[in-house]
């Protein structure tokens, strides 16, 4: 069965030390996601990618970095800058189109905490 | 740019008709729905491409007036399975090629 997968569920992170967060899709999408989920606040994009090699940043990029050098796979790290990184962290896809007119198919998250 | 939903919560009984509002301040191109369980990812449910379209999915159906930039969501006879919280994303008309979320509306049902 087709769809995202997102390593690891849980995810601790200590001070000064970088993390990634993994996200895989075999639905063949062009487009990727990435959101942040904090209690209350609903999901802000962190970056996107409607292109392999290509991505841009959303409302809340700083303090994190992504990759798109495989249709599959749109890792993220979240860097030491990020000074409060504990949340929710959703990845997408969706079809040729973008977000306006595709639906968003999403992973089932990876929790960020810091020890 | 992000949308208003309200309310913020909604206590139903099982059986009983809810409607969750999604407004905007730009115009828009399309309007989103998703349902999240708690610890799960959102599910999509509809999306509303044109001004005036109403879709339905099992006993929920939305609407989406598009001069006034606003959507609802209609959750009619609740079933205890529809339980959860409630996301309307927006796509600007001009703009991100993204949608901004709300902040969710958590919908209870109980027997």
């Amino acid at each position: 069965d087709g769809g995202i997968t997102q390593s690891p569920k849980y995810l601790f992170r200590k001070e000064g030390q970088n993390v990634t967060l993994s996200c895989e899709q075999n639905l063949n999408h062009d487009a990727m996601y990435w959101y942040r989920q904090d209690p209350g606040q609903g999901l802000r994009l962190i970056y996107y990618s409607q292109i392999v090699n290509d991505f841009q940043k959303g409302d809340i990029a700083e303090g994190y970095s992504v990759s798109r050098e495989k249709k599959e796979s749109f890792p993220l790290t979240v860097t030491s800058a990020q000074k409060n990184p504990t949340a929710f962290y959703l990845c997408a896809s969706s079809p040729v189109g973008g977000a306006n007119n595709q639906p968003q198919h999403f992973g089932d998250g990876t929790r960020l905490s810091i020890l | 740019q992000q949308p208003v939903q309200s309310p913020q919560a909604v206590i139903l009984r099982e059986g009983e008709d809810a409607v969750i509002n999604c407004s905007s301040s730009k115009a828009l191109y399309s309007v989103h729905w998703y349902r999240q369980k708690h610890g799960e990812a959102p599910v999509f449910l509809m999306i509303l491409l044109k001004g005036g379209e109403q879709k339905g999915h099992e006993k929920i159906s939305a609407s989406f007036n598009e001069k006034k930039q606003q959507s609802s969501l209609y959750l009619t006879a609740s079933q205890l399975s529809y339980s959860g919280t409630y996301f309307c994303g927006t796509a600007p008309r001009t703009g991100a090629n993204n949608l901004f979320f709300g902040t969710g509306t958590r919908l209870t049902v109980i027997p």
